[in-house]
């Protein structure tokens, strides 16, 4: 257990819907990542965020937002749902993810599943 | 740009025997970390094992080693007395030190079975 925790665990929905992944840190971990693991692009970097503000945006739609709230838990809004937003996605942590500090491990959430129909 | 290399997309092992996973990098960042998951069926993503780009001497944490070559760019993976357990879905992973985040770049993955 990584001590990351993702709800809900599967999303089965459909096109043009929208929906909430919601993410709970480790204890004390001051970053909250999101990633996409889908079958033809692999593993993408979403989004960041460090201790409330956003810290970095990688490869994020922008139909896709996120937020995280002052108890440091995290949220990844989906709107506007494709066929190919159906993808597994994490939620990960770090203590801190500043820049600079390359020696952050990451631990990951078990993920949600999303299903778009 | 950062890139992960991962070239074995899958990989059978007898139980009990070593195998290495390879992963070969690239970055112009001085510095930088590089790290294994592993992924099981089930889909979570476990943190097995980092490197520094300026330890000195390669990780280990268990079974688990990493054989780290910085001039060759490469950070293979070595799982010794392979157990059926062990079968999943390998990323290697690296972080550099440079831009304003620690977002991580992933390679492509290599699916490893264990055979009993």
């Amino acid at each position: 257990d990584s001590g990351v925790t993702q709800t809900p665990k599967h999303l089965i929905t459909a096109t043009g819907q929208r929906v909430t992944l919601r993410c709970s840190p480790r204890s004390g971990d001051l970053s909250v990542y999101w990633y996409q693991q889908s079958l033809d692009q692999g593993l993408q970097f979403l989004i960041q965020y460090y201790n409330g503000e956003e810290r970095a945006k990688g490869n994020i739609l922008e139909r896709f937002s996120a937020q995280q709230f002052p108890d440091l838990h995290s949220e990844l809004n989906l709107s506007s749902l494709e066929l190919g937003d159906s993808a597994l996605y994490f939620c990960a942590s770090s203590a801190l993810g500043v820049a600079g500090i390359y020696t952050d491990t990451q631990y990951f959430g078990p993920g949600t599943r999303l299903t778009v129909l | 740009a950062q890139k992960i290399t991962q070239t074995q997309p899958g990989m059978f092992v007898q139980e009990k025997e070593a195998v290495t996973l390879d992963c070969t990098y690239d970055t112009s960042d001085q510095s930088y970390g590089l790290f294994w998951y592993k992924q099981p069926s089930s889909g979570e993503m476990i943190f097995l094992i980092y490197q520094g780009s300026y330890d000195e001497q390669n990780a280990t944490e268990g079974r688990y080693s990493l054989n780290f070559q910085k001039a060759r760019k490469s950070a293979n993976l070595v799982i010794s007395a392979s157990q059926l357990g062990d079968s999943a879905m390998y990323f290697c992973a690296m972080r550099g030190s440079s831009g304003n985040t620690g977002k991580l770049i992933f390679g492509q993955g290599t699916t490893l079975q264990v055979k009993p």
